[in-house]
C-alpha cells in the first residue's frame, strides 16, 4: 500500500479535462509544498509534468496543471490528447530526507 | 542537460545481490543528491533511500536498512545501489533519481532487476 492515496484510473474523451487527486497527510503533502507528478508509458522511464505543486517544467505542455488544498494535491490535463494515456504518479517530500510516493492512476482516454 | 544514465537490465538468483550504475551528467555531480526509488510490476513506486555524493552520507529508508548500500565513484561521476540478499520480492525496476527541494526533479531510465531461480 503506497503511502499517497491516487485513484486507480480516470478517462476522458478526446477534448476534455481531468483531475488526478493525491491525497497524503500533514507530514507530507499538507506539510511541503514540494509535490510532483510525473507520467509514465511502459518501456519508457519516468517524465516530470509538475514539481513544487504547480510548476511546470519549460518542455511541458500548459495544459497539465497542478494544485494542492490541505493534504490533497492535484494534476488537470486539459485538453486530453490521446498522447495523454498513460500511467501518472504523484510524490512528495515526507520530511528528514524521505520521499513518499502514490500507487499510480491509468489515464484512458477513449 | 541533465542525464541520468542506468546500467542494463539483470537476472540474479535468490540470494544474490546485485549492484546498479548511474551516471551523472550536464550538471556537477556532487551538489545534489542522489536517490533510488524502485518499482515493482502492478505497485507504486518505493523510495529506497540517498546519497550525498559530496560526502557519501546516506540515508535509507527503514524496510532497506541492513540490506543496501549506496556509493559513489566521484571521478566518473557515478553512483551506484547495491542491494543484497535478494528474493523474488526484489524484482522491480528501479530507478536513480534526483529529487531536488528546490527545482525539477530527474530521473535515470530504469534497470530491470529479475531475481529468479
Amino acid at each position: 500500500q503506497s503511502a499517497l492515496t491516487q485513484p486507480a484510473s480516470v478517462s476522458g474523451s478526446p477534448g476534455q479535462s481531468i483531475t488526478i487527486s493525491c491525497t497524503g497527510t500533514s507530514s507530507d503533502v499538507g506539510n511541503y509544498n514540494l509535490v510532483s507528478w510525473y507520467q509514465h508509458h511502459p518501456g519508457k522511464g519516468p517524465k516530470v509534468m509538475i514539481y513544487e505543486v504547480f510548476k511546470r517544467p519549460s518542455a511541458i505542455s500548459d495544459r497539465f496543471s497542478g494544485s494542492k488544498s490541505g493534504n490533497t494535491a492535484s494534476l488537470t490535463i486539459s485538453g486530453l490528447q490521446p498522447e495523454d494515456e498513460a500511467d501518472y504518479y504523484c510524490w512528495s517530500y515526507g520530511g528528514k530526507g524521505t520521499w513518499v510516493f502514490g500507487g499510480g492512476t491509468k489515464v484512458t482516454v477513449l | 542537460q541533465v542525464q541520468l544514465v542506468q546500467s542494463g537490465a539483470e537476472v540474479k538468483k535468490p540470494g544474490a545481490s546485485v549492484k546498479v550504475s548511474c551516471k551523472a551528467s550536464g550538471y556537477s555531480f556532487t551538489t545534489y543528491d542522489i536517490n533510488w526509488v524502485r518499482q515493482a510490476t502492478g505497485q507504486g513506486p518505493e523510495w529506497m533511500g540517498w546519497m550525498n555524493p559530496m560526502r557519501g552520507n546516506t540515508g535509507y529508508a527503514q524496510k532497506f536498512q541492513g540490506r543496501v548500500s549506496m556509493t559513489r565513484n566521484i571521478s566518473i561521476g557515478t553512483a551506484y545501489l547495491e542491494v543484497s540478499s535478494l528474493t523474488s520480492d526484489d524484482t522491480a525496476v528501479y530507478y536513480c533519481a534526483r529529487l531536488d527541494r528546490a527545482g525539477e526533479s530527474y530521473w535515470g531510465q530504469g534497470t530491470l532487476v529479475t531475481v529468479s531461480s
